[in-house]
């Protein structure tokens, strides 16, 4: 069964601290793995996208890192900020599919 | 780009009562798209794929009957709750493919939020 993890499922930090997210998922034939943000109440803000060929992917003070063989990718956030406070999903499509398999989401909040 | 605008994006409605929520991509074509439903604090969950001009495809425990799906063009697809309950309310959120896009060809709608009294 295709199912994504994501621990922790809440983080509070201080503004300033580095901060990892980590996602797993079962069955390493993913066709890509992707992080998007949600703002409470709002859509998805699409973030990093990792192919299933990559190993990593960065945007700014993101860095997404993809181990197809352990199942997981982890989301690094660099020196956090309060608007950075939001839920991070991590999907998984895998390649006998089409759609995205969420996880459950991390709570994310950085206090100033 | 790829945007895909959803519509509306709030919604209230009495129980009975039936609610349409469209789902357009504005400068792409979309031969396939996604619903998916978030209940509170749970994680996103698909409900069906639609392609255009066929029947849409549900998942496991989603009632066909009760969530319509009609996919007549490759720019909208809208999704129909009927008699809808206040059960039924939640986030929705649609995902269209851009035809022919390799390797990235999703893009997500910005959600409804429906709420049923």
């Amino acid at each position: 069964k295709q199912e994504v993890t994501q621990i922790p499922a809440a983080l509070s930090v201080p503004e300033g601290e580095n901060l990892v997210l980590n996602c797993s998922f079962t069955d390493s034939a993913i066709y890509n793995l992707q992080w998007f943000r949600q703002d409470p109440g709002k859509g998805l803000t699409s973030l990093l996208l990792i192919q299933s060929s990559q190993r990593e992917q960065t945007s700014g003070r993101l860095n997404a890192s993809l181990d197809k063989s352990s199942g997981r990718s982890t989301l690094y956030i660099a020196a956090s900020q309060p608007g950075d406070s939001a839920t991070y999903l991590c999907a998984v499509r895998w390649n006998y599919g089409q759609n995205f398999v969420f996880g459950p989401g991390t709570r994310l909040s950085v206090l100033p | 780009g790829a945007v895909v605008s959803q519509h509306p994006s709030r919604v209230i409605c009495k129980s009975g009562t039936s609610v349409k929520i469209e789902c357009r991509s504005l400068d792409f074509q979309a031969t396939t798209m996604f619903w998916y439903r978030q209940f509170p604090k749970q994680s996103l969950m698909l409900m069906a794929t639609s392609n255009e001009g066929s029947k849409a495809t549900y998942e496991q425990g989603v009632e066909k009957d009760k969530f319509l799906i009609n996919h007549a063009s490759l720019t909208l697809s809208t999704l129909t709750v009927t008699s809808a309950h206040p059960e039924d309310s939640s986030f929705y959120i649609c995902s269209a493919r851009k035809q022919g896009a390799r390797p990235y060809g999703y893009t997500f709608g910005s959600g409804t939020r429906l709420t049923v009294v």
